[in-house]
């Protein structure tokens, strides 16, 4: 079974400061991918970055970086100079990859930032 | 390109009647997904399609929920008799690729709100 924990509910941060939001996970699978996503208040999913468990490197997608740590099992988000905008919920999210598996999204209960100005 | 396409956005409904929910993925995409999201919650998958065939049904509440994907395109999601406790988000995502296929990540639709009164 695979399970994903986002253990702050909410996050508050200064407007053009940077934010990690925590996401561990657990797995027994060797191949997997971890998602983070971006649900602002009007409803749509928005995703944000990618992380395999075979990458070497962190990913960074302009403001977004992924923190990956391995062997602890994590993979924090880090949003660099917030931006009102910024406020929303975010999910984090595992996908396992190994054969057999059905390659779903499992989800964590989500972290709601809120941008202060 | 057009995303994915659920309705109707917002229905409300009183308990023990019938709904039904729509999704067209994007073109191409063979893996489509019926999530359920509470408010508050993370999106929890309710059942998984490859093509017309299901991937993924259980944790789909079979004695209520039903869902079809024919031609493997559009997909109906249905609830008959509709409880209290439905009330959420139902979003539908779709997938560029298969099980044997890379990470490819999924892309959501608005989703449709269902208030059960």
């Amino acid at each position: 079974a695979q399970k994903i924990t986002q253990t702050q509910p909410g996050m508050f941060v200064q407007e053009k400061e940077a934010v990690t939001l925590d996401c561990t996970y657990d797995t027994s699978d060797p191949s997997y991918g971890l998602f983070w996503y971006k649900q602002p208040s009007s409803g749509e999913m928005i995703f944000l970055i990618y992380q395999g468990s075979y990458d070497q490197q962190n990913a960074t997608e302009g403001r977004y970086s992924l923190n990956f740590q391995k062997a602890r099992k994590s993979a924090n988000l880090v949003i660099s100079a917030s931006q009102l905008g910024d406020s929303a919920m975010y999910f984090c999210a595992m996908r396992r990859f190994s054969s057999g598996s059905a390659r779903q999204l499992t989800f964590g209960s989500g972290t709601q930032l809120t941008v202060l100005p | 390109e057009a995303g994915v396409a659920q309705s109707p956005r917002y229905k409300i409904i009183e308990k023990r009647q019938s709904v039904a929910f729509w999704c067209n993925p994007i073109s191409g995409h063979a893996t489509l997904y019926w999530y359920q999201q509470i408010l508050g919650q993370g999106p929890k998958l309710l059942i998984q399609f490859q093509n017309n065939g299901v991937v993924d049904d259980s944790q789909l509440p079979k004695d209520r929920f039903s869902a079809e994907r024919l031609k493997g395109v559009d997909s109906t999601l249905k609830i008959q008799p509709a409880k209290l406790e439905d009330s959420a988000v139902y979003l539908c995502a779709s997938s560029q690729g298969g099980l044997a296929g890379g990470p490819g990540e999924l892309f959501f639709g608005e989703g449709s709100r269902l208030t059960v009164l």
